[in-house]
């Protein structure tokens, strides 16, 4: 059975870097893209990236575009998320989701990991 | 970006009664190469993450009950679930995937008892 278990929650101060970690199971890795989303505490679902680890292709929302950088281990079968200075606006929980598709960037999410909380706050 | 707007933000429906969800994308959804409505829908019960109901608009995902449909063509599309369970109170999304990268959710409708 395919799965996406993430890295636990964390608290940082604003300006702090921050990677966070999305480990897949039960599916072969480099045939599936892998995506980010942001939900803001009590809010919408945010489309933030995705990248393919196969060769580490990425396409990020412009809306997170420069703000984020999505990377991929092959030998590890994990993904990250990654920020190099946080700000309080930050403050959300972030999914890490599979495509339903194999090879399809851009296609409904059928698998989603757990969610890592992630407060920023000094 | 493509702008998807559902109706109503909430709604209170009784156990064993049809609930209607509403969404409309700013722009047409469907890739005409295919003639697949690019729209998905999502259940997200509290405390969870989302779990996919609904892909093409209208094609139940695995394992999910035949009381959820999703319905629709051109911007305007509904997921119905036709008889509420306990177990559906949640936040329903629909999504589009067919602007790419600008995938864009719509902003959530809450389902209750």
């Amino acid at each position: 059975e395919a799965q996406l278990v993430q890295s636990g929650a964390e608290v940082k101060k604003p300006g702090e870097s921050l990677k966070i970690s999305c480990q897949a199971s039960g599916h072969s890795f480099t045939n599936y893209w892998i995506g980010w989303v942001r939900q803001r505490p009590g809010k919408g679902l945010e489309w933030m990236g995705i990248i393919y680890p196969t060769d580490s292709e990425t396409r990020y929302s412009p809306s997170f575009q420069g703000q984020v950088i999505i990377s991929a281990d092959k030998s590890t079968t994990t993904a990250f998320l990654q920020w190099t200075s946080l700000k309080a606006s930050d403050t959300a929980m972030y999914y890490c989701a599979r495509p339903l598709r194999a090879a399809r960037p851009y296609d409904a999410f059928s698998i989603w990991g757990p969610g890592t909380l992630v407060t920023v706050s000094s | 970006d493509i702008v998807m707007t559902q109706s109503p933000d909430s709604l209170a429906v009784s156990l064993g009664e049809r609930a209607t969800i509403n969404c409309k994308s700013s722009h047409s959804v469907l890739f005409g190469s295919n003639n697949k409505h690019y729209i998905a829908w999502y259940q997200q019960r509290s405390g969870q993450p989302p779990k996919l109901l609904i892909y093409w608009a209208s094609v139940r995902a695995s394992g999910v009950p035949d009381r959820f449909s999703g319905s629709g063509s051109g911007t305007d599309f509904t997921l119905t679930i036709s008889s509420l369970q306990a177990e559906d109170v949640a936040v329903y999304y629909c999504q589009q995937y067919y602007d790419t990268p600008s995938v864009t959710f719509g902003q959530g409708t809450k389902v209750e008892i």
